[in-house]
């Protein structure tokens, strides 16, 4: 089966750059989601399609996908961006989600 | 505004039964494809199942096929979930979830709802 693999942890400093990695066998030939879930609430989606942000997610988030290894950036990263993140992809019509990525902002 | 509000949820035997509802509202219902996550307690987000807009097309993950139906009443704007022959691995929160459109796959899950959860217990 499909397998996403997501590093449980990124720390980044408030106003610096937060880069968090999933990786996939050819994963750069699917496309890649990313769901922002913070503490108690339900998972928000902020990049689809690799690269592509929903209406109302600010513009310091950033998505990209190539080879085995999508990336969510987030630029002038701010204490409210600290939570959890999800990568996801479709693989034969079954969906598949990293183990999600604790980003920490101190 | 798109709200989806799940329900039935709750406390079930090992080996019981369950059915969660989902009621949408703030779209067009018929026009999207549902998809159900769950969330185990302090775990990661797992997907469990998929369905088109008119119900034609489902699809499962392994570690629920065969137990769990999912269907939709477009008439009634709700999505379900018939949950069979639970076990402790299948206490969780579960969401629904609407997609970016009617069907297949490299669809995005752009609205959730708030979570219900079920707790598999003696």
């Amino acid at each position: 089966s499909y397998e996403l693999t997501q590093p449980p942890s990124v720390s980044v400093s408030p106003g610096q750059t937060a880069s968090i990695t999933c990786s996939g066998d050819k994963l750069g030939h699917k496309y890649a989601y990313w769901y922002q879930q913070k503490p108690g609430q339900s998972p928000v989606l902020v990049i689809h399609r690799d690269s592509r942000r929903p209406s109302g997610i600010p513009e310091r988030f950033s998505g990209s996908n190539s080879g085995n290894t999508a990336t969510l950036t987030i630029s002038g990263t701010q204490a409210l961006d600290e939570a959890d993140y999800y990568c996801q992809a479709w693989d034969s019509n079954i969906v598949v989600f990293g183990g999600g990525t604790k980003l920490t902002v101190l | 505004e798109v709200q989806l509000l799940e329900s039935g949820g709750g406390f079930v035997q090992p080996g019981g039964s369950l059915r969660l509802s989902c009621a949408a509202s703030g779209f067009i219902f018929s026009n999207y494809a549902m998809t159900w996550v769950r969330q185990a307690p302090e775990k990661g987000l797992e997907w469990v199942s998929f369905i088109s807009d008119n119900g034609a097309g489902t699809y499962y993950a392994d570690s629920v096929k065969g137990r769990f139906t999912i269907s939709r009443d477009n008439l009634k704007n709700t999505l379900y979930l018939q949950m069979n022959s639970l076990g402790a691995g299948d206490t969780a929160v579960y969401y629904c979830a609407k997609t970016s459109s009617g069907s297949g796959s490299d669809t995005w899950f752009d609205s959730w709802g708030q979570g219900t959860l079920v707790t598999v217990s003696s």
